[in-house]
């Protein structure tokens, strides 16, 4: 079965403070790893989508890194602005489009 | 201005009610999707759409219906089956298979039951 786990659930860090967010995946077939942010009451923002292992790909001060089994959200130097909750979600071989979603991690940044 | 448009932002159930959410997408897509997001979980698929007449059930299809008679529109309905329906109900749109199969998000519509 499909399925995505993202840690920490929640992260507080102080402005300036890097750090990562963690998702672990287990899925037939890697068509896709998507990473999402998304701000409260509103509908999760496209931030990047990953094929294959060892590819990477960077906006402003994120940076989003792919294995066989995880992926990585680097996050350098964040603002407070950087505060939302970041999603991670699979596509498997199926052809329905159908994406398997983690539970997100709420990263909130103090200036 | 390209984008989803769900409204209403904010929609209220009286018990043994339908409602029905609206969906509409100005980008061409082919697919749409509709997920369901509870506090501290994952987004779970309730129906998708690959093309113009044709839909199939998600993970958690019972109490829901949709329908998709025109490709711009995606309408879920939440019928009186639906025992827990309060949640932030998400639409989505994709592109044709091949082209990234990004999905791009509406701003939700948060449903209660009064």
């Amino acid at each position: 079965e499909d399925q995505v786990t993202q840690s920490p659930e929640a992260l507080r860090l102080q402005e300036g403070e890097s750090s990562s967010l963690n998702c672990s995946y287990t899925v037939s077939g890697l068509r896709g790893l998507f990473w999402y942010r998304q701000d409260p009451g509103k509908g999760p923002e496209f931030l990047f989508t990953l094929y294959s292992a060892g590819e990477e790909k960077e906006k402003e001060r994120l940076k989003a890194t792919l294995t066989k089994k995880e992926s990585f959200l680097h996050i350098t130097a964040p603002k407070p602005e950087d505060s939302a909750t970041y999603l991670c979600a699979v596509r498997g071989s199926s052809n329905t489009g159908k994406l398997i979603f983690g539970q997100g991690t709420t990263l909130q940044v103090k200036p | 201005d390209g984008g989803i448009t769900q409204s209403p932002k904010y929609l209220f159930r009286k018990e043994g009610q339908n409602v029905t959410l609206s969906c509409e997408q100005n980008l061409n897509h082919d697919a749409m999707y509709w997920y369901r997001q509870d506090p501290g979980q994952g987004l779970r698929l309730i129906y998708y759409s690959q093309i113009v007449n044709d839909f199939q059930k998600g993970d958690i299809a019972e109490g829901y219906s949709v329908s998709r008679e025109k490709k711009e529109s995606f309408p879920l309905t939440v019928t009186s089956a639906q025992k827990n329906p309060t949640a932030f109900y998400l639409c989505a749109s994709m592109a044709g298979q091949g082209t990234g199969d990004i999905q791009y998000f509406g701003a939700g519509t948060r449903l209660s039951v009064l």
